[in-house]
């Protein structure tokens, strides 16, 4: 079946800017992860949402940073007023229920801010 | 919070020899340790993961070793070969909730 996808692929904007990232996860996943991961650094937690629970949105790094997820379905991550600091890959995951689970990863979305 | 932590950072081995990627974590609240492999422009991946009511844990040339007393958990890679190459992060959680990632480690293994 389809795997969890990502759009868009890469996002060029400038700073100050806002921009909008989405996730398709795997239909049936309940869990949804969000990372950030810069250029040679490994992946950083920013929330996570399962079913209908509140989010845990303790990895955002600012409150520049918002995300949204219908039900159990897509996801987006909004970033406002962009700074080049955010510039990164932002990977989305999704497993079939939270904890001890396989997260399977879309390929991410490239986001450089000039 | 968790702490990860990921040695070394880069790592080069022959074909057929051995490699050991070492993690130590910060939260004794730590339960599940898995293990992602990123080849070069893709996605990452689970290879291996272990829980924290078991030791170790093997998979054909994968192993991983869970030391809670000391809070460390290792990747064994045996016999690599050249499609072994790529980066390796270990990562903790605590709650099923958060993952807290290692920086990685990019493995060459040299034909």
């Amino acid at each position: 079946g389809a795997g969890v996808s990502q759009s868009p692929s890469n996002k060029v904007t400038e700073k100050g800017k806002d921009v909008e990232l989405r996730c398709d996860p795997i239909s049936g996943h309940t869990a949804l992860y969000w990372y950030r991961q810069r250029l040679g650094q490994g992946l950083e937690f920013l929330i996570y949402f399962q079913g209908n629970s509140a989010p845990d949105k303790s990895g955002l790094p600012s409150d520049r940073f918002s995300a949204e997820r219908t039900g159990e379905s897509v996801s987006t991550l909004t970033i406002q007023r962009t700074q080049q600091e955010d510039s990164a890959v932002y990977l989305c995951a999704s497993s079939l229920v939270r904890g001890m689970n396989e997260q399977f990863f879309g390929p991410g979305t490239r986001l450089t801010v000039l | 919070g968790e702490n990860v932590e990921q040695h070394p950072s880069t790592l080069s081995v022959q074909e057929g020899d051995s490699a050991v990627i070492k993690c130590t974590y910060s939260d004794s609240a730590s339960n599940y340790f898995p293990w992602y492999k990123q080849e070069l422009g893709k996605r990452p991946q689970l290879i291996i993961d272990i829980r924290s009511n078991v030791g170790e844990k093997k998979d054909q040339r994968i192993a991983v070793t869970l030391n809670k007393t000391a809070k460390h958990f290792s990747l064994h890679i045996t016999e690599t070969q050249p499609e072994d190459s790529a980066v390796y992060f270990c990562a903790a959680s605590p709650t099923g909730n958060q993952f807290y990632f290692g920086t990685g480690t990019s493995l060459t293994v040299i034909p």
